[in-house]
């Protein structure tokens, strides 16, 4: 139980075009999902938490005209890369955490990440 | 602000030797603790977490972690370590500070497990 998915799982696109990153939960409702970047071997850096049917919450120093986030559903968020470009090339994971509450302390599930080039 | 630190970016132990990767929180509360592990190119899965019930957790694939808050450590270690345990781990907490804050995990650096035959 607890899988979530990314769609694609890896992206090569042109720079100044835009990119959709889709992130599921397939077997359980997420309130919350989280939106991570991660560059070669670093850390995961939170760029955004999603609440379903609620602006997103960008980290500090995030621009969140440049990284737009979704989350139309329980299960799927997205995240859309626009006007990318080669600095914005990186691994991009999405977390999904169950239910409200003392579980907001809970574990995150995580998805599979995409891997973005940007030429 | 919370903080997580893990002493050693790269660890190298033989096959069936112990593992041990430190990881030292800073908290005035203790919060949440968590493993994770990440093999090349994938998101991270977890391995064992902490959420104030026993101090000794143990996780999947033989881990198992101690939480110590006298030294606000959660170090994980493996008795005998295999060729397959070579990935990155992260050790990660979840605060308990209000405001936006709250519920957000804090990762450590990583380190990358390396096991010789």
């Amino acid at each position: 139980g607890a899988v979530v998915s990314q769609h694609p799982s890896w992206v090569i696109c042109k720079s100044g075009t835009s990119v959709k990153i889709e992130c599921r939960s397939l077997d359980f409702q997420a309130t919350t999902m989280f939106w991570y970047r991660q560059f070669p071997k670093q850390s995961l850096m939170l760029m955004a938490t999603s609440n379903e049917g609620s602006k997103a919450t960008y980290e500090q120093g995030v621009e969140k005209d440049k990284f737009l986030i979704n989350h139309a559903s329980l299960t799927l968020s997205t995240l859309t890369v626009t006007s990318a470009h080669p600095e914005d090339s990186s691994f991009y994971i999405c977390s999904a955490r169950i239910g409200k509450g003392l579980s907001l302390l809970g574990e995150q599930y995580f998805g599979p990440g995409t891997r973005l080039t940007v030429t | 602000a919370q903080s997580v630190t893990q002493l050693g970016s790269h660890v190298s132990v033989s096959e069936g030797a112990l593992v041990l990767l430190r990881c030292n929180y800073s908290s005035s509360v203790p919060p949440y603790l968590f493993w994770y592990v990440q093999y090349p190119n994938q998101g991270l899965q977890l391995l064992l977490k902490y959420t104030s019930a026993a101090t000794l957790v143990k996780g999947i694939n033989g881990f198992e972690a101690e939480f110590k808050k006298s030294e606000t450590s959660f170090h994980l270690t493996k008795p005998s370590a295999h060729m397959s345990d070579a990935a990155e781990y992260f050790c990660a907490a979840t605060s308990y500070a209000g405001g936006t804050s709250y519920g957000k995990l804090t990762f450590g650096q990583g380190t990358i497990l390396t096991v010789h035959p």
